[in-house]
């Protein structure tokens, strides 16, 4: 049973493009979670997702980023017009349920670099 | 501000017993504890999870008073490879449930 996949693993971009964070949860999982860990700091929520429902998105900033699971495919996060403070890792978590009642499990991470 | 906090770094030898605990005062009253390791450039790795009192697992052991404001991961003789940080994952109840990870202890395991 492959583990959370997450593409790309590293990700260069520069400022004013766009950044698009692919995450395919574990088989049998459907709720998604996006996480971002600036270097040398925590993990920080931004996002939990069902199939096709975006649950709380509390964690988001309110502009420039968007998240997505579609019912068929990976879930997207994208961040519209990178600045040089995007730059971090991303990682995505899956879980079968609710996950405040399932574990977690947590991909390899995108790492983002603006330059 | 509701938060969960724990100490910044420990310093460990090889064989010893280490205990480090995570403080959640506004945590849920429904909702797991759930304790990660993450190594440098990688994913957090799942060790432990936890509602109330102890659990206890091939790795680990995670003790919640009957208040749950805490909890400490408990890792029996520790070795090199154990050198990592550590985190507490709860929810916490901010007007919304919001999963919040603890600030992170790293974990420095010595010969």
């Amino acid at each position: 049973n492959a583990g959370v996949m997450q593409n790309p693993r590293h990700l260069v971009r520069r400022r004013g493009q766009e950044a698009r964070l692919r995450c395919s949860p574990m088989k049998g999982h459907s709720h998604v979670y996006w996480y971002r860990q600036l270097p040398e700091e925590g993990l920080k929520f931004m996002v939990y997702l069902q199939k096709e429902n975006i649950i709380d998105e509390s964690g988001m900033p309110k502009e420039r980023f968007s998240a997505e699971f579609p019912k068929e495919g990976p879930s997207i996060l994208r961040i519209q017009q990178v600045v040089r403070g995007d730059s971090a890792a991303y990682f995505c978590a899956s879980s079968p349920g609710d996950s405040r009642k399932e574990t977690q499990y947590f991909g390899p991470g995108t790492r983002l670099l603006v330059l | 501000l509701a938060k969960t906090t724990q100490p910044i770094s420990m310093d460990s030898y090889e064989g010893q017993e280490v205990n480090i605990t995570c403080s959640h005062n506004n945590i849920a009253t429904n909702d797991y504890i759930t304790w990660y390791q993450q190594f440098p450039s990688q994913g957090p790795r799942f060790i432990i999870q936890g509602y109330k009192t102890k659990v206890t697992n091939e790795v680990a052991s995670l003790f919640i008073p009957a208040d749950r404001k805490s909890s400490t991961l408990s890792l029996p003789r520790v070795s090199l490879s154990d050198t990592a940080v550590y985190y507490c994952l709860v929810a916490l109840n901010t007007g919304f449930q919001k999963l919040v990870f603890g600030t992170g202890t790293r974990l420095l395991v010595s010969p």
